[in-house]
């Protein structure tokens, strides 16, 4: 079956505008992760959905980054106003249900803010 | 703070020699996850484990919750096995994983 999907794949941007980054879960998964990965880093957590909800926004890191999840499934992250020190690697992940299931991750999401 | 550690940082070895890979966090955990990441690749989940010893292929985790540490063992390494390899854990009730930094493997022929 189909796994986790991004969209795009990259993604340049002039520093400033406003940036939209998609993720497609398995189909079933009510849980939700977005991460995001700077060059020789581990992945840190930005937010955690379970359903429509965001259940754990705590890794947000302003009030530029904004995520939503409108039908449980396919969810956006927003990142307005952006800088350069926004350019990382953004992943996505899903799993069944949360709690202690396993999390599959997409490919990523490569932003680059010139 | 909540914290994971991995050592090494980076590790290169000859084709065939067993590898290991540490992992040291820092207060009581519910789940620890071993994920690798390949060059320009997505990240895949290999092992996920609260207590014991998992085993798969070459591939075995182990995890000493008392210690707060896991390793993550290659027996006869291969080229192929060349990626990063992270550690994640999940701590206490929360949801999130929190990531170590990451070990770069290097397997030459």
């Amino acid at each position: 079956g189909a796994g986790v999907s991004q969209t795009p794949s990259n993604k340049v941007t002039e520093k400033g505008k406003y940036v939209e980054l998609r993720c497609d879960p398995i189909s079933g998964h009510t849980a939700l992760y977005w991460y995001r990965q700077s060059l020789g880093q581990g992945p840190e957590f930005l937010i955690y959905f379970q359903g429509t909800g965001a259940a754990d926004d705590s890794g947000l890191p302003n009030d530029r980054f904004f995520a939503v999840r409108p039908e449980g499934s396919v969810s956006t992250l927003k990142i307005q106003r952006t800088e350069r020190g926004d350019s990382a690697v953004y992943l996505c992940a899903s799993s069944l249900m949360g709690t202690s299931d396993e999390q599959y991750f997409g490919p990523g999401t490569r932003l680059t803010v010139t | 703070k909540n914290e994971v550690e991995q050592s090494p940082q980076n590790l290169t070895a000859q084709e065939g020699e067993f590898i290991t890979i540490n992992c040291s966090y820092s207060v009581g955990i519910s789940a620890l996850h071993w994920l690798q990441q390949h060059p320009g690749g997505g990240i895949v989940s290999l092992f996920m484990l609260s207590s014991g010893k998992k085993k798969h292929g070459r591939l075995i985790a182990t995890i000493n919750i008392q210690e707060k540490h896991s390793s993550l063992h290659i027996t006869a390494s291969h080229p192929r096995d060349s990626a990063v390899y992270i550690c994640a854990v999940r701590f206490g009730g929360a949801q999130k994983l929190v990531f170590g930094q990451g070990t770069r493997l290097t397997i030459n022929p």
